[in-house]
């Protein structure tokens, strides 16, 4: 069965800094993978998605993530953050067997 | 841009009470979704639901869960007996499925806080 490991449970970051959020997913023949965000008290948006074709994937508000199949990774990252990305993020991965599997998520804080 | 809506946003019962969440998925999804969060842990799936019937179902979800397509519209999940440990954010879900991604539209979330 899919699984899906987010190493990072809490990521402090300096605003306009950069960050990178880890995720790793289990091997699979094909593997569809997103990151949802989910701000305080709201609920799931999708962030980005990777479906084919290029390995690396934009987003909404700047954010960005790599497929790397050889590492099994799709990590998330975004050049400079602001203080409104502060935000709980999760990986998702779905390989046609079961449901949508999640990650136990990360928890971005963008400190002033 | 079309969306998946929930009620209540936010219920508070007592142990022991039956609860109803209700989601209305997007209108031309077909297939459809309960996962949830407790507070601070994964998200979780529940169940799935295409053509009237559950087509897959965690083991979470035991006999006190039941879901339903009341109409053509509106899909609910009904907690029979509220436990201490039911409290937690219940997400709806819906998809077209035209292609088998897995991409789900997920709604904002009911929080149930049993008491």
């Amino acid at each position: 069965a899919q699984s899906v490991t987010q190493l990072d449970s809490q990521v402090p970051v300096f605003e306009e800094a950069p960050v990178e959020l880890r995720c790793n997913y289990s091997s699979s023949v094909s593997v569809y993978l997103f990151w949802y965000v989910q701000y305080p008290n709201q609920g799931l948006q999708l962030l980005l998605k990777y479906l084919s074709g290029s390995t690396l994937v934009k987003g909404i508000n700047g954010f960005e993530a790599e497929f790397n199949k050889s590492q099994t990774s799709f990590h998330l990252r975004k050049p400079s953050v602001h203080i409104s990305d502060t935000a709980e993020y999760f990986c998702a991965a779905y390989s046609g067997n079961t449901p949508l599997v999640f990650g136990k998520g990360t928890r971005l804080s963008v400190i002033a | 841009e079309p969306e998946v809506t929930q009620t209540p946003s936010h219920q508070v019962t007592q142990m022991g009470q039956e609860v109803i969440l209700r989601c209305v998925p997007i209108s031309n999804h077909l297939y459809f979704y309960w996962y949830r969060q407790i507070l601070g842990q994964k998200v979780e799936f529940l169940v799935s639901f295409y053509n009237n019937e559950i087509s897959e179902k965690s083991e979470i979800f035991d006999d006190q869960f039941s879901v339903e397509r009341p109409d053509g519209s509106n899909f609910t999940l009904k907690i029979r007996s509220t436990k201490l440990e039911d409290s937690a954010m219940y997400f709806c879900a819906s998809s077209s499925r035209l292609r088998n991604t897995g991409e789900l539209f997920f709604g904002e979330g009911s929080r149930l806080t049993v008491l």
